[in-house]
């Protein structure tokens, strides 16, 4: 069955440390992985998706098929990055996404 | 920027009632999807629609459930009688395809609270 593990609800950091947002995933088929982030009273948005291998706001996130891992990373955190990120894996055939539990990131000054 | 939007943004109701929850998605899209967050937990898929046919739907989906989409513009999604465990937020998505190169776009929920 398809499934997506964040295994942290709440990580916290400070200012200008290196953040690493664990996902782990479950999938008979080539997965397709999302990252989503939610800011503080503002709508779920996509954040980056593995295919397109792009950095956005200082994030990466490297596909593991051996680990079955999907980890986003940031090498500085800043305190604009508080926010939920949800790591999500698309089921093609209809779009339908399954989403992790989410983890709260929270960067202290 | 389009966006997709949701009314209400707040929905009270009492059990056993009928409630329709509405979304306009972006104007360009063909793929909707419906999505809940049970307060605490993680985000559901519901169901999927294209070309006015329930794509996929997953087991929570049940009778009780529908979805229209009654004029072209509005995406509608009615629980026929509440139960204590509907309350949630709801979300509803939109995207050209449904591919992975294609981005589900999410409207800022409507939060049902059944009594």
């Amino acid at each position: 069955a398809q499934r997506v593990t964040q295994p942290e609800k709440l990580l916290s950091v400070f200012k200008g440390a290196p953040v690493e947002l664990k996902c782990n995933y479950s999938y008979s088929g080539s997965p397709e992985l999302f990252w989503y982030v939610q800011y503080s009273r503002q709508r779920l948005q996509l954040l980056l998706r593995h295919i397109s291998r792009e950095s956005i706001k200082g994030f990466t996130a490297d596909l593991n098929k051996g680990e079955t891992s999907f980890h986003l990373k940031k090498p500085f955190a800043q305190e604009e990055d508080s926010a939920m990120y949800y790591c999500a894996l698309i089921y093609s055939n209809t779009g339908k996404l399954i989403f992790g539990q989410g983890t709260t990131l929270q960067v202290k000054p | 920027e389009p966006e997709v939007t949701q009314t209400p943004s707040h929905q009270v109701t009492q059990m056993g009632q009928e409630v329709i929850l509405r979304c306009v998605p972006i104007s360009n899209h063909l793929y909707f999807y419906w999505y809940r967050q049970i307060l605490g937990q993680k985000v559901e898929f519901l169901v999927s629609f294209y070309n006015n046919e329930i794509s996929e739907k997953s087991e929570i989906f049940d009778d009780q459930f529908s979805v229209e989409r009654p004029d072209g513009s509005n995406f509608t999604l009615k629980i026929r009688s509440t139960k204590l465990e509907d309350s949630a937020m709801y979300f509803c998505a939109s995207s050209r395809d449904y591919s992975s190169t294609d981005t589900q776009y999410f409207g800022p929920g409507t939060r049902l609270t059944v009594l």
